[in-house]
This record gives C-alpha cells, sequence and structure tokens, in this order.
C-alpha cells in the first residue's frame, strides 16, 4: 500500500535562508509524486510534479524537488525563504496504474518563516 | 475561471442533522474527489468520481454519500451528523486522474456540536 511520511511536523526558518522539507514514501514502483502548499484557510496549491525523466524537478514560486529511488525520497528544497513562504507543505504519491484515482498525502509540514 | 467552489464555507451542525456540502467546476474535468482535513492527519479520501453517474468509496465514506448527476457538480451528503464529522472538507477536480495533479476548492470548515 502507498504511503508517504513527512518526518517534521514543524520548522522554523529565519527569512532568506535554505529550506529543505522531507518527503519519504512507500510504494511498489515508480510513482507520481507531488507538493502541495496550503496556506491559511486556502486550499492546496500544486507546488511540482515528478512523473519520470529528470529527478530535478523546479515548481512555481522558487520551489524545487529532488526524486531519489534508492532513498524512496522526494525532499522539497528552495534556496532562500521568503516571509510569504509561511504555510503548510503536503507530500502526496499516487498510483501510476490505468485506473488509480487517489493521491495519499502526508501529514503536512508547517513552515513558520522569522524575519 | 472560478476554478472549484465550495459552499457553505464554514457551518455549524448539530448532531443527528444533515446537510449537502456543494463543489463545482467549470473546467470540464472529469474527475472529482471529496477530502477530510484533520489537524495532524493530512487529507483523507472520502469519495471519488470519474465520470457523471459514476462514483467510488474512498479511504473514509462511512458516514457519508455522494452523486455525480452532471460533470459540473460533485455533492457531499452527510447523514445524521457526529462530532467525528468535524473537519474541513476539500473538494479537487482533475482532468483524467492523478497524473494531471489536482485542483482543489478552499474548503467547507463544518463543525458537528
Amino acid at each position: 500500500a502507498q504511503s508517504v511520511t513527512q518526518p517534521d511536523i514543524h520548522i522554523t526558518v529565519s527569512e532568506g535562508a535554505s529550506l529543505e522539507l522531507r518527503c519519504n514514501y512507500s510504494y511498489g514502483a515508480t510513482p507520481y509524486l507531488f507538493w502541495y502548499v496550503q496556506s491559511p484557510g486556502q486550499g492546496l496549491q500544486l507546488l511540482l510534479k515528478y512523473f519520470s525523466g529528470d529527478t530535478l524537478v523546479q515548481g512555481i514560486k522558487g520551489f524545487e524537488a529532488e526524486f531519489k529511488r534508492s532513498q524512496s525520497s522526494f525532499n522539497l528544497r528552495k534556496p532562500s525563504v521568503h516571509w510569504s513562504d509561511a504555510a503548510e507543505y503536503f507530500c502526496a504519491v499516487g498510483a501510476k496504474q490505468t485506473g488509480a484515482n487517489n493521491l495519499f498525502f502526508g501529514t503536512g509540514t508547517r513552515l513558520t518563516v522569522i524575519p | 475561471n472560478a476554478g472549484v467552489t465550495q459552499t457553505p464555507k464554514f457551518h455549524i451542525l448539530k448532531i443527528g442533522q444533515s446537510m449537502t456540502l456543494q463543489c463545482t467546476q467549470d473546467m470540464n474535468h472529469n474527475y472529482m474527489y471529496w477530502y477530510r482535513q484533520d489537524p495532524g492527519m493530512g487529507l483523507k479520501l472520502i469519495y471519488y468520481s470519474v465520470g457523471a453517474g459514476i462514483t467510488d468509496k474512498g479511504e473514509v465514506p462511512n458516514g457519508y454519500n455522494v452523486s455525480r448527476s452532471t460533470t459540473e457538480d460533485f455533492p457531499l451528503r452527510l447523514e445524521l451528523a457526529a462530532p467525528s464529522q468535524t473537519s474541513v472538507y476539500f473538494c479537487a477536480s482533475s482532468y483524467l486522474g492523478t497524473s494531471y495533479g489536482y485542483t482543489f476548492g478552499s474548503g467547507t470548515r463544518l463543525t458537528v456540536v
């Protein structure tokens, strides 16, 4: 069964510092991988996704993520955090099989940015 | 382009009452989903639909019902509300499923008292 682990419940970084949010997945084959961001009171917005090919994917708002098959990880990174990045971040894994129609979400990592 | 619209945004329901959460999308997406989000638990799939007239259960369907009579609308029905159904509910849609990513609505915060 698919599962996603985000080991960090809450991370605090200073504005301008680099950021890495961890995501580990469990899946029998190469999955689809996603990062979503949720601002307070809002729905989830897609940051980036990995399907195949280049293991380093670029997303919106200056975020990137790297798929590492050997570590079953898909960590999200940003070189310099802005105050507006404070939000909750969700990693999700989806099945590649035809007909599969679900994303499995991690429990989220809340990011606080301090001036 | 409105995307996915959910109503209401907030609601307080008494135990045993019923209500319908509305979800509509204007992107002509085939797939639609209902999730609930509880603190520290991530999102759990309640029901999903791959097209008008077709629905299926997700991980946590008990206490809920759905219908999909049109491509645009996917209402979620709560029958005999219980405190355990206090949650934030998100509707999402997708063109052809997981690989296309999901577009989420802004959510309905429901409290059952």
